[in-house]
């Protein structure tokens, strides 16, 4: 079976720096990979998904995930932190493109930005 | 187009009480997904429906159960209410073609409270 793990429940970085959100995946066939954001009291947002193709993906909000196969990893970057970056992100996986197994979740990390 | 709305968004249950959850998908999207989100396990899978079928089940026991109508709402119903059960339950809904990895769309989220 397919899992996520994210193994800082909580990263703090001032606003301005880089950032980035770790997030590390186990499956047994090809992994299509997913992250979304919760700001407080709000369902999840989707920010970027890698399918097949380029290693590099872009999504919402400036964000990027790079995807490293070799090290089963899918971190979450980007270059400049906002406060309003602040929320919980959620790595997500699913094992297959056959709709035959879930998409499952890590726990989260929350990300603290500090003006 | 309107959003994934969960209904109600809040509920007190007294433990041994069954309650039933209720998710309208966003319009043409015909798969459901279910999930519980608590502070220390992040967000757990529960059930996905797609066509009125269940395509995938988590780890959860009998209590927990669902199902998809042909207009693609979904319910979920919690028996015999334990303090356990308290969190945050999130409905999701993707087009869920099978084959097609589009990314999931999620309510605000029904929280449950079991007193």
């Amino acid at each position: 079976a397919q899992s996520v793990a994210q193994p800082e429940d909580q990263v703090n970085v001032a606003e301005g720096n880089p950032l980035t959100v770790k997030c590390t995946y186990s499956v047994s066939g090809n992994p299509y990979l997913f992250w979304y954001v919760q700001y407080p009291n709000r369902g999840l947002q989707f920010l970027l998904k890698y399918i097949t193709g380029d290693n590099l993906v872009k999504g919402s909000y400036g964000f990027e995930a790079e995807f490293n196969k070799s090290q089963t990893s899918f971190h979450l970057k980007k270059p400049s932190a906002l406060v309003s970056d602040s929320a919980l992100y959620f790595c997500a996986v699913r094992d297959d493109g056959s709709g035959n197994t879930p998409l499952v979740f890590g726990k989260g990390t929350r990300l603290s930005v500090i003006a | 187009k309107a959003g994934v709305t969960q209904t109600p968004r809040y509920l007190i249950k007294t433990r041994g009480q069954q309650v039933t959850l209720s998710c309208s998908p966003i319009s043409g999207h015909r798969s459901v997904s279910w999930y519980q989100q608590t502070p220390g396990q992040g967000l757990q899978f529960l059930f996905e429906y797609f066509s009125e079928t269940q395509r995938n089940k988590g780890n959860f026991p009998g209590r927990f159960s669902g199902r998809q109508f042909s207009n693609s709402r979904s319910e979920m119903n919690v028996s015999t209410l334990e303090l356990g059960d308290s969190a945050l339950y999130l409905c999701a809904s993707s087009s869920g073609t099978k084959g097609v990895l589009g990314e999931a769309f999620f309510g605000q989220g029904t929280r449950l409270t079991v007193v």
